[in-house]
């Protein structure tokens, strides 16, 4: 069973700073992976959609990196903004009990302070 | 371009009762998924429909049901509601296509009283 990890649950920092966010898979039998940000109360805002046979995805201060083999993508903030704040969630795309579906780690939540 | 749209945005709803949220997808996109978000158990999938079918389906237990209409539209219905269920519905709307890149609404809340 696909899981996704990301570590820390949470990051606190001053602005200005570059930043990794990390995320984990188990099963690198992966379609996609897919970076979003959440606002409080709000629904998903897409970032990023690396897929499986990509190695990264650029948007603005954002890269996204994926190695497959090792279970592993990252999320680099650059130069980081008090607007940056919000939780960040990696999902991959994967097939799981005869259905295709996306997984979804815990999230972790960014504080930028100015 | 219009995003996903949900509604209603928030409902209040008692033990027992039964439910129905609504998801317009973006214009073009034909595949709706559906999402159940909690504190303690994060983002879960629940089913997603494409061309009026349901094509994939997450671990919810019956109560959980929806369908899609020929314009896209997709409506989720939960029957006899247990506290449980309260929790943020998150719908997604994706072109059916390699990129399965999913585009999120804002949601609606559910409390179950």
């Amino acid at each position: 069973k696909q899981e996704v990890t990301q570590i820390p649950a949470a990051l606190s920092v001053p602005e200005g700073e570059n930043l990794v966010l990390n995320c984990s898979f188990t099963d690198s039998a992966i379609y996609n992976l897919q970076w979003f940000r959440q606002d409080p109360g709000k629904g998903l805002t897409s970032l990023l959609l690396i897929q499986s046979s990509q190695r990264e995805q650029t948007s603005g201060r954002l890269n996204a990196s994926l190695d497959k083999s090792s279970g592993r993508s990252t999320l680099y903030i650059a130069a980081s903004q008090p607007g940056d704040s919000a939780t960040y969630l990696c999902a991959v795309r994967v097939t799981q009990g005869g259905s295709e579906k996306l997984v979804f780690g815990k999230g972790m939540k960014l504080t930028v302070n100015p | 371009k219009a995003g996903v749209t949900q509604t209603p945005r928030y409902l209040i709803k008692t033990r027992g009762q039964q439910v129905t949220l609504s998801c317009s997808p973006i214009s073009g996109h034909r595949s709706v998924s559906w999402y159940q978000q909690t504190p303690g158990q994060g983002l879960q999938f629940l089913f997603e429909y494409f061309s009026e079918t349901q094509r994939n389906k997450g671990n919810f237990p019956g109560r959980f049901s929806g369908r899609q209409f020929s314009n896209s539209r997709s409506e989720m219905n939960v029957s006899t509601l247990e506290l449980g269920d309260s929790a943020l519905y998150l719908c997604a709307s994706s072109t059916w296509d390699s990129s399965y890149e999913q585009y999120f609404g804002p949601g609606t809340r559910l409390t179950v009283t």
